[in-house]
């Protein structure tokens, strides 16, 4: 079965600084798809980024990108040029390819507060 | 366009009774999942439909049941209520393809008492 793991329950940024939130996971698949999406105190799930698995380039959204690193497992998110809006908890998510379903895998989160 | 419609909002509901949300998909959508998100276990996948068929259902005991619709709008009932069934319960809907993405609902907030 697939598993996401976040390991950092809390992040803290100062405004105009960078970021990188942590993502590991695991599956014996070799095509999914990978995201992060960003859920602010309103409660709406917000996608943010994606990234496909046999893409090699890492995806770019804005001030959001992505390192992964698909021997390791790993999915970081970094944020550049950290605005005070940017406070919200983060989860990645894991899917298999759609088609066959639309199911999401989500890591347990990452709060980040954003310090003006 | 439209987003995904979830209602009610808030619920308040007694031990012992049953409850059903709605979740309206974003129009072409046929594919809608259910997530329970509580801040012990996270959120966790509870059920997908696909053009009114149950495709994919996660662990989560009997009690917990939906359906679709003919015009893709879905509804999730949770019978004899616990008080561990306290949650923001999320909707999304997707669209055709490997490469759709999901669109989030703003969720209900059920509080059982």
């Amino acid at each position: 079965a697939q598993t996401v793991t976040q390991s950092q329950p809390e992040m803290s940024v100062q405004e105009a600084e960078t970021v990188t939130l942590s993502c590991t996971y695991d599956t014996s698949e070799s095509d999914y798809y990978l995201f992060w999406y960003k859920q602010p105190p309103s409660r709406q799930m917000i996608l943010v980024i994606r990234q496909e698995a046999y893409k090699q380039q890492n995806a770019t959204e804005n001030r959001f990108s992505v390192n992964f690193q698909k021997a390791a497992k790993s999915f970081s998110l970094k944020i550049s040029d950290s605005q005070l809006g940017d406070a919200a908890m983060y989860f990645c998510a894991y899917r298999t390819p759609g088609g066959a379903t639309n199911k999401l895998i989500f890591g347990t989160g990452t709060l980040l507060a954003v310090q003006p | 366009k439209a987003g995904v419609t979830q209602t009610p909002r808030y619920l308040i509901k007694t031990r012992g009774q049953q409850v059903t949300l709605s979740c309206s998909p974003i129009s072409g959508h046929r594919s809608v999942s259910w997530y329970q998100q509580t801040p012990g276990q996270g959120l966790q996948f509870l059920f997908e439909y696909f053009s009114e068929t149950q495709r994919n259902k996660g662990n989560f005991p009997g009690r917990f049941s939906g359906r679709q619709f003919s015009n893709s709008r879905s509804e999730m009932n949770v019978s004899t209520l616990e008080l561990g069934d306290s949650a923001l319960y999320l909707c999304a809907s997707s669209g055709r393809g490997r490469n759709t993405e999901a669109f989030f609902g703003q969720g209900t907030r059920l509080t059982v008492v």
